[in-house]
């Protein structure tokens, strides 16, 4: 079925780990985001890309990387985990002809750092 | 950077219409405004889009003044179904500007 998928859906780890959460769409949309929720909060936009091979920082860049070597994928890397980026993590996605298009959202991954 | 303003939280009864406003004073020329509606452990869900005037859709209204300083997300008839948070978004993504979403509005509908 088209839409959007993250994985894993709960992920825990330790600190000073490396942890790569993965996103995948099926729509061939451009664009592609990456953003944090964390308990209490709205959403915060860590990166985002508007193409393959092309990505830019959001508001909450530091500490985390991204890639997109492919248009249906965006893998979203914590290199050096902390407790800080204990979160819930939203992939999403949103079509050609402009960035008004409306995000679609996968149900998020929960990312536990002790 | 357009920042939005909205309320924390709202109170409602099943069948009754209900306004959230949102306030965004600087919003740019090329801004649009969205709605997006979020239950507990689920992505937001997109509602409505609109640049000026009125919007409508099949679940909800989408009122923007003159000004775009404010707009205001109209709800008929809620059912209990409807209690989630909703956001209000503004801003273009191909411009320097990054999208932010605000913390929302909490939106409880009582039987």
């Amino acid at each position: 079925d088209a839409g959007i998928t993250q994985s894993p859906r709960y992920k825990i780890t330790e600190t000073g780990r490396q942890v790569t959460l993965m996103c995948h769409q099926t729509w061939s949309h451009s664009y592609m985001f990456w953003y944090r929720q964390d308990l209490g909060h709205g959403l915060r936009l860590i990166y985002y890309s508007a193409a393959a091979d092309i990505t830019d920082k959001g508001e909450v860049p530091d500490g985390y990387v991204v890639s997109r070597s492919k248009t249906e994928n965006f893998p979203l890397t914590l290199e050096s985990a902390t407790r800080s980026q204990t979160s819930v993590y939203f992939c999403a996605s949103s079509g050609t002809g402009g960035s008004n298009q409306p995000q679609h959202f996968g149900d998020g991954t929960r990312l536990s750092i002790l | 950077l357009a920042k939005t303003t909205q309320p924390i939280s709202m109170d409602s009864y099943e069948g009754q219409e209900v306004n959230i406003t949102c306030s965004h004073n600087n919003i740019a020329t090329n801004d649009y405004i969205t709605w997006y509606q979020q239950f507990p452990s689920q992505g937001p869900r997109f509602i409505i889009q609109g640049y000026k005037t009125k919007v409508t859709n099949e679940v909800a209204s989408l009122f923007i003044p003159a000004d775009r300083k404010s707009s205001t997300l109209s709800l008929p008839r809620v059912s209990l179904s409807d209690t989630a948070v909703y956001y209000c978004l503004v801003g273009a993504m191909d411009s320097s500007y990054k999208l932010i979403f605000g913390s929302g509005t909490r939106l409880l509908v009582r039987p």
